[in-house]
């Protein structure tokens, strides 16, 4: 089956920890996304990447980095910098790289949590 | 600013009754459009597009949109509401003169009761 997998489901950090967030999609798409939700927000672009070995930062970047090596996987790692980082965290790609018709396809999400 | 708006935090239906979720963007030119669904705890799923044409609008489990230029709205609705529609509903929208990157509604609960 294709699709997006993020692991871990379930994370939690402590204080002053980077920890990463992964995401691997089999759906041979050239872009990818990162978004943060928040209860009663929508979704806020954190970076998004539409091509290998180049990536943007999207509205919230700070605090956060990520690499974009392989076409499959786009992982995200949240700093120590990231003074707020508790909140649901979803990988997306989409078709094709301005990502502009084609629909995203989301994976099942992470759960982020500050000890 | 662009921004898109989703005036009711949550909508409540019976089952059986049609059911209509508001969404209204301020962008500048023509821009695409989108609904997704959101489960508790998954990862959002794509329900429909309008990029142009028709402006009624068909997708998946029933639902449909209307593009309505003159009141720069795309609300979802369902003529026939099910209890497993119970969900987050968002809307999105791709202003075609900016980078090409989604702007978010902030989401509305939909709770469909027996």
């Amino acid at each position: 089956d294709g699709g997006i997998t993020q692991s871990p489901k379930y994370l939690f950090r402590k204080e002053g920890q980077n920890v990463t967030l992964s995401c691997e999609q089999n759906l041979n798409h050239d872009a990818m996304y990162w978004y943060r939700q928040d209860p009663g927000q929508g979704l806020r672009l954190i970076y998004y990447s539409q091509i290998v070995n180049d990536f943007q930062k999207g509205d919230i970047a700070e605090g956060y980095s990520v690499s974009r090596e392989k076409k499959e996987s786009f992982p995200l790692t949240v700093t120590s910098a990231q003074k707020n980082p508790t909140a649901f965290y979803l990988c997306a790609s989409t078709r094709d790289p301005l990502g502009t018709y084609n629909e995203q396809f989301f994976g099942p999400g992470t759960r982020l949590t500050v000890l | 600013a662009q921004s898109v708006a989703q005036p009711e935090d949550q909508v409540n239906v019976a089952e059986g009754n049609p059911l209509t979720v508001k969404c209204t963007y301020s962008v500048s030119g023509n821009p695409y459009l989108f609904w997704y669904v959101q489960y508790p705890n998954r990862g959002l799923q794509f329900l429909l597009k309008y990029i142009t044409g028709d402006n009624l609008v068909k997708g998946s489990y029933g639902f449909e949109a209307e593009f309505n230029k003159s009141q720069t709205s795309f609300h979802l609705k369902k003529p026939s509401a099910l209890v497993s529609d119970s969900a987050l509903y968002f809307c999105a929208v791709i202003p075609l003169d900016s980078n090409y990157q989604l702007i978010w509604g902030a989401g509305t609960k939909l709770i469909i009761k027996p």
